[in-house]
């Protein structure tokens, strides 16, 4: 089993461009959500994806974005990349419902100059 | 609106020594809560999930705990090697919904030989 798997492991983009970063979960999960984690601080929840559909939403603007393939597989892309959205970007899966334990992978560094 | 601190946020101590991390939620009606562990860099390494209805649970060396009606979770390390410094980080579920998580900032063990 190869666990959550992130692409690309690191990336540098400039202020205005868009980004889209990938993330397959682990073997018989059905739910991805996505974390933003700046440096030094704890993850922030962004959206959580399940059946194609965004489930819920955490405090992020329109410019965040996703998708989720019948494979379960997701993306996340950012538009109108800032200087801010520079963080590491987790993803992490999970059998849909409470209490189900969420499995991350080893994140994308994003650095927007 | 649920808040997770976490204390201390740093911690240095001599290997051999046994500690405790210290973890505080806001909002006690939670239905699970999971600690996880954070090298530099890196993604996140899931050791502990506590359900409501467990007080504790072990894993190795590690020792969590669960009390929801303080609001308190603590992740007790036995024996600390220099293995074990990395952050760790507890998490309880968003809004009790689901399994999105807030997460507190974490606290950063540094162990010396």
């Amino acid at each position: 089993d190869a666990g959550v798997t992130q692409s690309p492991t690191h990336l540098i983009k400039t202020r205005g461009q868009q980004v889209t970063l990938r993330c397959s979960p682990k073997s018989g999960h059905d739910t991805v959500s996505w974390y933003q984690q700046a440096l030094g601080q704890g993850p922030q929840f962004i959206f959580q994806y399940y059946e194609e559909e965004e489930r819920q939403r955490g405090n992020f603007p329109d410019r965040f974005s996703g998708h989720q393939f019948p494979n379960y597989s997701s993306e996340l892309n950012v538009n109108a990349l800032l200087l801010g959205d520079s963080a590491l970007y987790l993803c992490a899966s999970s059998q849909f419902g409470t209490g189900s334990e969420a499995f991350f992978g080893q994140g994308t560094r994003l650095t927007v100059v | 609106k649920q808040e997770v601190t976490q204390i201390p946020a740093a911690l240095s101590v001599p290997e051999g020594e046994n500690l405790v991390l210290n973890c505080s939620f806001t909002d006690s009606a939670i239905y699970n809560l999971q600690w996880f562990r954070q090298d530099p860099g890196k993604g996140l390494t899931s050791l502990l999930l506590i359900q409501s209805s467990q007080r504790e649970q072990t894993s190795g060396r590690l020792n969590a705990s669960l009390d929801k009606s303080s609001g308190r979770s603590t992740l007790y390390i036995a024996a600390s090697q220099p293995g074990d410094s990395a952050t760790y980080l507890c998490a309880v579920p968003y809004n009790n919904a689901g399994n999105m998580l807030t997460f507190g900032g974490g606290t950063r063990l540094m162990v010396k030989p």
